[in-house]
């Protein structure tokens, strides 16, 4: 059975410092693993895309990588802004799709 | 944006009576997901699909079913909504092939459905 889990449950920054967001998983096969935003009362957004093959993807300040053999995925966002406050979310696929529970992140202006 | 529609968007329903959600795809793909999403509780997996008449179980089954009869509808029903059940309900979509090695796309998910079990 997939388990998710992502720390920290919150988080809150000062604009413009780095951070990085994990994400762990315990089961390896997987097709890939996801990055999402949720901002309050809103759907998903998708963030990044990480093929069970590769080893990270980005997107502008974006940035994400995934260690399949450890089990483990992290989101690295440069420069934050307060527009970055949101819910970030990870999911791994391998048929099912689960999601860990969120990292909240406020960055204050 | 991807084509992904969910109805009804609200409903408010009564303890005891069946509902049933829909989610529509126009983009062919195979994988379909029902979610639940509640305060402190993330986006739980209910059933999915992965095809016309393939489904399966996810975490929080108890009290759904769920049918697809085509490619492009993927039907979560409440067969006797109780009041735990109130939650926001989100349909995704996504593809895995197996061209040239696998491929797999992105989830895509729908607006969301706000169900209110009085």
């Amino acid at each position: 059975k997939q388990e998710v889990t992502q720390i920290p449950a919150a988080l809150s920054v000062p604009e413009g410092e780095n951070l990085v967001l994990n994400c762990s998983f315990t089961d390896s096969a997987i097709y890939n693993l996801q990055w999402f935003r949720q901002d309050p009362g809103k759907g998903l957004t998708s963030l990044l895309l990480i093929q069970s093959s590769q080893r990270e993807q980005t997107s502008g300040r974006l940035n994400a990588s995934l260690d399949k053999s450890s089990g483990r995925s992290t989101l690295y966002i440069a420069a934050s802004q307060p527009g970055d406050s949101a819910t970030y979310l990870c999911a791994a696929q391998g048929g099912k799709l689960i999601f860990g529970q969120g990292t909240e992140l406020s960055v204050k202006p | 944006d991807a084509g992904i529609t969910q109805s009804p968007r609200h409903k408010v329903t009564e303890t005891g009576t069946p509902v049933t959600l829909r989610c529509h795809q126009t983009e062919n793909h195979r994988y379909m997901y029902w979610y639940r999403q509640d305060p402190g509780h993330g986006l739980r997996l209910i059933h999915y699909s992965y095809g016309v008449k393939d489904t399966d179980k996810g975490e929080v089954s108890d009290g759904y079913s769920v049918s697809r009869s085509k490619t492009e509808d993927f039907l979560l029903t409440l067969e006797s909504a109780t009041s735990s059940q109130t939650s926001v309900y989100f349909c995704a979509i996504s593809e895995v092939s197996w061209a040239q090695g696998y491929n797999s796309t992105e989830a895509f998910f729908g607006q969301g459905t706000r169900l209110t079990v009085v």
